[in-house]
Order: C-alpha cells, then sequence, then structure tokens
C-alpha cells in the first residue's frame, strides 16, 4: 500500500498547478483521500478530503475557494489543484489515506512523499 | 471550527526520560483523536488513533490517553529515534484540525 506523489514544482505568482497522488496496492475508490499543507518552518494544516468512490469532496474552511481537489478513480489518482498562485502557496504538500474504507470518523495511516511547491518571481 | 492546543511547544528530554505532551481541544471530539511523529524530510507518521489505540508497528512505550477535551501523549522511555515533532489531530465531525506541534529536542 502505497501514495506516490509527483515532483516537486517552482512556479511564478499568477500560475496555475495541479499536483497528483497516485495510490497502489489497495482499493483507491473506497478510502478517502486528504491533503495537507506544511508551510516552511510551521506546522501540519488540513487542506481537505475527497472520496474517490463518487468525487464527495469537503474543504477546510480556510481553503475552500482557495484550491480545488479532484480525482480519478480510473487511474488510482488524487489532485490537488490552484488557478492562480501565491507566494503564500509555497509549501510542502502531502497526500495521506483513511485508515479505513467508507467512513469519515477516521484518521491518516498512508501519507504520500510529498510535493514541494514554491512560487517566486 | 475546532482548536486543537498542545503544550508544551517545545520540550527538552534524555534518552530514557518518560515524556508527556498534552493536547487540549475547544471542544467535545469524544476519542476522535490522533497522534503523529514527524522528522524533516519524512511524511507524517500515525502513532495512535482514537485517542489511545496503537498503529500497528509503533512501539509500546508509545501511548495516548483522554477522552472528551483532554488528551495525552506519553512515552515511558525515550530513544534517540524519538526525537522529533509530535502532532494531535482531531476527526470529529467531518474536521480534521491539527495541534501546532510538541518539538522533542534531546536535552
Amino acid at each position: 500500500v502505497q501514495l506516490v506523489q509527483s515532483g516537486a514544482e517552482v512556479k511564478k505568482p499568477g500560475d496555475s498547478l495541479k499536483i497528483s497522488c497516485q495510490g497502489s496496492g489497495y482499493s483507491f475508490s473506497n478510502y478517502w483521500i486528504g491533503w495537507v499543507r506544511q508551510m516552511p518552518g510551521t506546522g501540519l494544516e488540513w487542506m481537505g478530503i475527497i472520496y474517490p468512490g463518487d468525487a464527495d469532496t469537503r474543504y477546510s474552511p480556510s481553503f475552500q475557494g482557495h484550491v480545488t481537489i479532484s480525482a480519478d478513480k480510473s487511474i488510482s489518482t488524487a489532485y490537488l489543484q490552484w488557478s492562480s498562485l501565491k507566494a503564500s502557496d509555497t509549501a510542502m504538500y502531502y497526500c495521506a489515506r483513511f485508515r479505513t474504507m467508507v467512513t469519515t470518523l477516521e484518521t491518516f495511516d498512508i501519507w504520500g512523499q510529498g510535493t514541494m511547491v514554491t512560487v517566486s518571481s | 471550527d475546532i482548536q486543537m492546543t498542545q503544550s508544551p511547544s517545545t520540550l527538552s528530554a534524555s534518552v530514557g526520560d518518560r515524556v508527556t505532551i498534552t493536547c487540549r481541544a475547544s471542544q467535545n471530539i469524544r476519542s476522535w483523536l490522533a497522534w503523529f511523529q514527524h522528522k524533516p524530510g519524512q511524511a507524517p507518521k500515525l502513532l495512535i488513533y482514537k485517542a489511545s489505540s496503537l498503529e500497528s508497528g509503533v512501539p509500546s512505550r508509545f501511548s495516548g490517553s483522554g477522552s472528551g477535551t483532554e488528551f495525552t501523549l506519553t512515552i515511558s522511555s525515550l530513544q534517540p529515534d524519538d526525537f522529533a515533532t509530535y502532532y494531535c489531530q482531531q476527526y470529529d465531525n467531518y474536521m480534521y484540525t491539527f495541534g501546532q506541534g510538541t518539538k522533542l529536542e534531546i536535552k
């Protein structure tokens, strides 16, 4: 069981970006996947979760409207997307899977390796 | 929003010490609390879920307790590999808020 994330990105303010998280070794459609941000020198922040089976998505109020979470169950991949990046989006982004199937009363047991996003002019 | 507050923010300890980290929730989260260990350059690692259940493969020197609004993570005898940052996380009511973290340093 693993989650493999796309590689590091260097972008300019105003650019768009879509990073990915591919699951393997388990039934991808049946486990919620979440995204977690860690800005330089700070702690972990939950951004949102998606259920790949039906694309049900829940966002943290702090990130609602700033990012888009999606998934393509046919290729076992979840995505985190920005339409217009800001310097303050510079951070490490992790995807992570819930421990058990279906329920939202769960936490994350399997984590991706992280994708570093740097936004600088 | 549910706020999670950890204490202390930094903890200095020696190998072999028993240490306790506290996490307080701003409202009742029942037992929906997890603890993670995070080291630089690595993904966070789940240690405890549902307040006191030890994740598979995690050493038994780690234990969790509490319910409602107050929770603790205890490491019974610190090992060199345990120096890291620890986060609590609540997962009640479609929210998955992390505490601000406790950095465990070598004294």
